[in-house]
């Protein structure tokens, strides 16, 4: 079972915009953290929140957790081709180890 | 420093058959999980490793099972292969089962294929 859930499914952008990506999840978290995958390869971590911080930044991502609405958000400004990929936010919830629940991701594509 | 290396890159089974995956984690980590990934699909969290015990499972049958050697490093085992399979077989690594900074970082995956 998927925890998160991103929205929208899919965004085309032109360069130069930014690309908001939303995430929305069910249970009680410790950290979230958001990830970029290029043509089904292998993962790329982002960036990562924890339970008790509402905003982050990395470069040109920023990142926003609302643990009451059970959300968060990945802005990424000024957008480049390079960005193209999917991005995934993923949910993690230590109970005696720690459990990684990703969502279906986000998949970004933007246009030269 | 080597990041988080898997091996076979690509494998081809036949129904029935059994498969082992193998993981190495980034230097200096001892924690491993294994996530499968179909077409499409976000990642699904299998298990983790610590301490050469699991210590979380998803939701995946008994097929699946696992091991971490003393090195760290992590096999995946899958028994009676179905077609369903078929996916990108990732293994992650971290820092402690419960450090609060448990940023994962990713291998390149294995993609298996089920015919």
């Amino acid at each position: 079972s998927q925890q998160g859930e991103e929205d929208p499914q899919a965004l085309s952008i032109q360069e130069g915009e930014n690309a908001t990506m939303n995430c929305s999840y069910k249970t009680s978290i410790n950290n979230l953290q958001w990830y970029r995958q290029n043509s089904g390869r292998g993962l790329v971590h982002l960036i990562l929140i924890r339970s008790n911080e509402r905003e982050k930044h990395s470069g040109r991502l920023r990142v926003t957790l609302d643990t009451s609405k059970k959300s968060s958000s990945l802005l990424i400004t000024a957008s480049r081709a390079a960005d193209t990929a999917s991005y995934f936010c993923a949910t993690g919830t230590y109970t005696g180890g720690f459990k990684t629940i990703f969502g279906a991701g986000t998949r970004l594509f933007v246009k030269a | 420093d080597a990041g988080v290396t898997q091996s076979p890159t690509h494998l081809i089974k036949t129904r029935g058959q059994q498969v082992t995956l193998r993981c190495s984690p980034k230097s200096g980590h001892d924690t491993v999980s294994w996530y499968q990934q179909a077409l499409g699909q976000g990642p699904q969290f299998i298990f983790q490793y610590y301490e050469e015990e699991e210590r979380q499972r998803g939701n995946f049958p008994d097929r699946f099972s696992g091991h971490q050697f003393p090195n760290y490093s992590s096999e995946l085992n899958v028994n009676a292969l179905l077609l369903g399979d078929s996916a990108l077989y990732l293994c992650a690594s971290s820092l402690g089962v419960g450090h609060p900074q448990e940023t994962q970082y990713f291998g390149p995956g294995t993609r298996l294929l089920v015919l």
